[in-house]
C-alpha cells in the first residue's frame, strides 16, 4: 500500500508556465507538509497544513500556493516558474502536529525542471 | 534558529567496518530529534525518533543514541544495502518545523 504518493514523478517544463503537484495520503494523517530538497540535498520545509488549515508558511515566493482540499490531499500550484525552481520537491504528512508525536512519512518526490 | 550539522559528509566504508555518524544540533527545547534515509531518487524514510538524553533505539545493523548537544547514528557490521544518505532533523516545543541537516553520505564497498 502506498502511503504517500504524488504525482507526477518528473516534471520537465519552460519558464513561465504554471504547473501542480499533487500529493495523497492514505495513513489518516491530520497534517501535511511540503519540503523543496535543493541541488545540494538540503531539504527546507515550505508549508505545512492541519486539517485543512495552513498552519506552516516559510519565507517562500508568492508564486507558490498550496491547496489542501481535504485533510488527505496537498497540491503545490507554482506560477510563472523560474530556473531556480528547479529541486526535487517533497510531500509528507504526519499523525500530530501539536504535543504528540511527529514522525514524518515521505512521499517519493517530484523532480521539478525549468528549462 | 535551529541548526544542525551532520559530519562527516561523505564516508566510504568496507563491508563489515563499523562507524558512526555524528549530528549536532542547537535547538531551544527539543521535542524530538529525528534520522531518516534516503536512497537516490526517492523519498526520506522514517528510522528512529529519540526524545530525550540517554535514549538509544536499534534497528538491525543501526543504533541510534542522544545526548544533550548530539546524537549518534552507529552502523555495525554494514553491509553494501546499507549505502544511503543518512538524515538528522529536530523538531522544537513551539512549532512543527523539522530543520533538517544536510546529511551523511554512506556508502558500504562489498
Amino acid at each position: 500500500d502506498t502511503a504517500v504518493s504524488q504525482t507526477p514523478k518528473y516534471l520537465v517544463t519552460q519558464m513561465g508556465n504554471d504547473k501542480s503537484i499533487k500529493c495523497e495520503q492514505n495513513l489518516g494523517h491530520d497534517t501535511m507538509y511540503w519540503y523543496k530538497q535543493d541541488s545540494k540535498k538540503f531539504l527546507k520545509i515550505m508549508f505545512s497544513y492541519n486539517n485543512k488549515e495552513l498552519i506552516i508558511n516559510e519565507t517562500v515566493p508568492n508564486r507558490f500556493s498550496p491547496k489542501s482540499p481535504d485533510k488527505a490531499h496537498l497540491n503545490l500550484h507554482i506560477n510563472s516558474l523560474e530556473l531556480g525552481d528547479s529541486a526535487v520537491y517533497f510531500c509528507a504528512s504526519s499523525q500530530d502536529s501539536g504535543l504528540g508525536r511527529n514522525e514524518q512519512f515521505f512521499g517519493p518526490g517530484t523532480r521539478l525542471t525549468v528549462l | 534558529e535551529d541548526q544542525v550539522t551532520q559530519s562527516p559528509e561523505a564516508l566510504r566504508l568496507q563491508e563489515g567496518e563499523s562507524s558512526s555518524l555524528n549530528c549536532s544540533y542547537t535547538v531551544s527545547g527539543l521535542r524530538g530529534l529525528f534520522w531518516y534515509r534516503q536512497d537516490p531518487g526517492k523519498g526520506p524514510e522514517f528510522l528512529f525518533t529519540l526524545y530525550s538524553a540517554g535514549e538509544e533505539k536499534e534497528k538491525e545493523r543501526l543504533k541510534a543514541t542522544l545526548t544533550k548537544k548530539e546524537s549518534f547514528l552507529h552502523i555495525t557490521a554494514p553491509k553494501p544495502e546499507d549505502s544511503a544518505t543518512y538524515l538528522c532533523a529536530v523538531l522544537r516545543y513551539g512549532n512543527n518545523r523539522l530543520a533538517f541537516g544536510k546529511g551523511n553520505q554512506v556508502v558500504v564497498i562489498p
